[in-house]
């Protein structure tokens, strides 16, 4: 099935520092969702997009919804230990109703360093 | 945000043998449900669409003889992985939405970790 393009794959980074990744895509989307998966469990939501330009925060994340409604970033500030974890983007195509069928992007497996 | 709870959520069986898995709506009614598979490493694969009291929809290349998927009330989704085999092992993940929820976000399950020996 298709699949978003998002980016890095991996990083590495030191607790405190600012991280950022980001989703694209060739088709447009309806909404964008950003999750978090740890090992073993399934994605929890983070944050959800609605609308193109949209910027919204939840706590230490900012996410915002592309203009070209074509693809996302997310970024979290002052990352900490429990930060750790794969974040998959995930969004929904247009003309797919209300059935909320979702694509996934690739995954970006973030380890936090102290 | 709502609840979705997953069953069991690792299971290892035999060779040939068939396993069911269970995706419920603790909180709220879901007249579709979603069923991922997810290998090592990988992202999310969409399975299938669960319908309430239809059949479900597969996409491509998912055999809908060997995946069953059985969505009986609005608050239960079955798969069965029938005629296991070690191939079919992987972590299985389902979703679903709220009915009564203005937005298409999802909500997921805890995964069930399939082995089979």
């Amino acid at each position: 099935g298709q699949q978003l393009n998002q980016s890095p794959q991996s990083m590495f980074i030191q607790e405190g520092e600012d991280v950022s990744m980001n989703c694209t895509s060739s088709s447009i989307f309806n909404t964008w969702l950003w999750y978090k998966q740890d090992p073993g469990e399934g994605p929890v939501l983070l944050i959800a997009l609605y609308k193109a330009g949209e910027l919204t925060s939840n706590g230490r994340l900012t996410a915002q919804f592309g203009i070209t409604r074509k693809d996302s970033f997310l970024n979290i500030s002052a990352s900490i230990p429990s930060d750790v974890g794969i974040y998959f983007c995930a969004g929904q195509p247009i003309n797919t109703g209300t059935a909320s069928k979702l694509t996934f992007g690739t995954g970006t497996r973030l380890q936090v360093t102290l | 945000g709502a609840v979705v709870s997953q069953h069991p959520s690792w299971v290892i069986c035999k060779s040939g043998t068939s396993v069911k898995i269970e995706c419920r709506s603790l909180d709220f009614q879901a007249t579709t449900m979603f069923w991922y598979r997810q290998f090592p490493k990988q992202s999310l694969m969409l399975m299938a669409t669960s319908n309430e009291g239809s059949k479900a929809t597969y996409e491509q290349g998912v055999e809908k003889d060997k995946f069953l998927i059985n969505h009986a009330s609005l608050t239960l989704s079955t798969l069965t992985v029938t005629s296991a085999h070690p191939e079919d092992s992987s972590f299985y993940i389902c979703s679903a939405r709220d009915n009564a929820a203005l937005n298409t976000e999802a909500f997921f399950g805890q995964g069930t970790r399939l082995t089979v020996v």
